[in-house]
C-alpha cells in the first residue's frame, strides 16, 4: 500500500477484554516497529521486529503485551486482560531495511480506550 | 541511558519564524528527526539530519545540529497557521532500524 495502515482506528473495551491491534506496513519494508503515546506524552517504544523475529522486546510494559509479525508484513499487538492504564493511541511504524537511517513511516495509530 | 528534551510550548504570530529545540543525550546518535503530529492523526517525518552535518535546510525548514552540545533546533519560516501541531524530535541511537527514541514533543500554537 501507499502507506502504513493500521485498524481498528478506535476500540473502546472493558477492563479485563483481550484485544488485538493490526498493522500492515509499507511492502517491502523489512523492520516494524510498535510504540504507545499516552495522553500528553511523548511516544514509548513497546517491541521491533526485523522480519518476522523480534530482536528487541524490552519495551512490552508486561506479559499481558505480546506482538507477532508474519510473512514479513502484517503485525498483530495483543493485550490481554486489559487494565485503563493500557488506554493509549497504539502507534505502529515501519522501515526499509538499508534506508538511510532506517527512517521510520507511522501510521494513523489506533486509539485504545480501556473502560 | 538516552533521553531527548523538548520544551513544551511554543507559541507565535502567523508570519513570524518558530524555533522548536531539542537536546538529547547519546552522542553516538546517527540521525536526528523531526516530526510532526497534526490531531488526531499520526507521526508525518517531516526532516532528519545525519550526524555529521551541522545545517540541512528543505524549503520553509531549517534544522541545525550542535554536536558539541547535543542540541538540535527547528526553524520553520512565515509559520502559517496550518503549522499548528505537536513537533516531535527524536534521535536514532544506532544504525540502521533501531527503535527511535522521542522526545515529549512541542506543541506550536500559530495565531492568526
Amino acid at each position: 500500500g501507499a502507506g502504513v495502515s493500521q485498524s481498528p482506528s478506535n476500540k473502546v473495551t472493558e477492563k479485563g477484554k483481550d484485544v488485538e491491534l493490526r498493522c500492515d506496513p509499507i511492502s517491502g519494508h523489512t523492520a516494524l516497529y510498535w510504540y504507545r503515546q499516552r495522553l500528553g506524552q511523548g511516544l514509548e517504544f513497546l517491541i521491533y521486529f526485523q522480519g518476522n523475529s523480534a530482536p528487541d522486546k524490552s519495551g512490552l510494559p508486561s506479559d499481558r503485551f505480546s506482538a507477532e509479525r508474519t510473512g514479513e508484513s502484517v503485525s498483530t499487538l495483543t493485550i490481554q486482560r486489559t487494565q485503563q492504564e493500557d488506554s493509549a493511541v497504539y502507534l505502529c511504524a515501519s522501515s526499509f531495511d538499508g534506508s538511510i537511517g532506517g527512517t521510520q513511516y507511522f501510521g494513523p495509530g489506533t486509539r485504545l480506550l480501556v473502560l | 541511558g538516552e533521553d531527548v528534551e523538548q520544551s513544551l510550548f511554543l507559541s507565535v504570530r502567523e508570519g513570524d519564524s518558530s524555533v522548536i529545540n531539542c537536546t538529547y543525550t547519546d552522542s553516538s546518535s546517527t540521525y536526528l528527526y523531526w516530526y510532526k503530529q497534526e490531531p488526531g492523526a499520526g507521526l508525518q517525518l517531516l526532516t532528519y539530519i545525519f550526524s555529521n552535518m551541522d545545517m540541512k535546510q528543505d524549503q520553509r525548514l531549517t534544522v541545525l545540529l550542535n554536536k558539541k552540545d547535543k542540541h538540535l533546533s527547528l526553524r520553520i519560516a512565515d509559520t502559517q497557521t496550518g503549522d499548528s501541531a505537536i513537533y516531535f524530535c527524536a534521535e536514532s541511537p544506532g544504525s540502521g532500524n533501531t527503535p527511535l527514541v522521542f522526545g515529549k514533543g512541542t506543541r506550536l500554537s500559530v495565531i492568526a
